[in-house]
């Protein structure tokens, strides 16, 4: 059965960093990776689909790679911004179906 | 942003009565999906539809039916509702069952 983990669970970082968050998962045989945004009390937002393929993809300041032997892949956050707090999500697609991580809480103080 | 929407966004129930969630799409997408996200759990599959009339279970099925008669509506039905399924409910579509996938706003739901 897969299972998806993402450490660590929170972290809270100053304005400007470069910071990264992980995801691991326990069965390679997976067909793509998506990273998402949840802000509190909302909905998610997608923000990078990987495709099994793939070894990494990159959208503004967000860069997300995908190593499927190993069962990891990072979501690199370039110079941080409060704005960029919410909690991150990674999904790996397990034929037609996605299993979640239980989530990074982020939090960028000024 | 994908057009998703859920209704209703809010609802208190008590425990015993039936609800239905209404997902509407108008992506025309085959694939449509309901999770519930609860603390300590993240979110998990609880039905799926990959067409009209076709559906499948997810990981918490229990409890729950769905019921697709149109490409744009999945709905989701509690056929007597219980308080441990008081939870955030999240539709989700997408054209191929492993392409990115769309999330709608949610819908808190109480059982009381």
């Amino acid at each position: 059965k897969q299972e998806v983990t993402q450490i660590p669970a929170a972290l809270s970082v100053p304005e400007g960093e470069n910071l990264v968050l992980n995801c691991s998962f326990t069965d390679s045989a997976i067909y793509n990776l998506q990273w998402f945004r949840q802000d509190p009390g909302k909905g998610l937002t997608s923000l990078l689909l990987i495709q099994s393929s793939q070894r990494e993809q990159t959208s503004g300041r967000l860069n997300a790679s995908l190593d499927k032997s190993s069962g990891r892949s990072t979501l690199y956050i370039a110079a941080s911004q409060p704005g960029d707090s919410a909690t991150y999500l990674c999904a790996v697609h397990d034929t037609d179906k996605l299993i979640f991580g239980t989530g990074t809480r982020l939090q960028v103080f000024p | 942003d994908a057009g998703i929407t859920q209704s209703p966004r809010h609802k208190v129930t008590e425990t015993g009565t039936p609800v239905t969630l209404r997902c509407h799409q108008t992506e025309n997408h085959r694939y449509m999906y309901w999770y519930r996200q609860d603390p300590g759990h993240g979110l998990r599959l609880i039905h799926y539809s990959y067409g009209v009339k076709d559906t499948d279970k997810g990981e918490v099925s229990d409890g729950y039916s769905v019921s697709r008669s149109k490409t744009e509506d999945f709905l989701l039905t509690l056929e007597s509702a219980t308080s441990s399924q008081t939870s955030v409910y999240f539709c989700a579509i997408n054209e191929d069952g492993a392409d990115e996938q769309y999330f709608g706003p949610g819908t808190r739901l109480t059982v009381t």
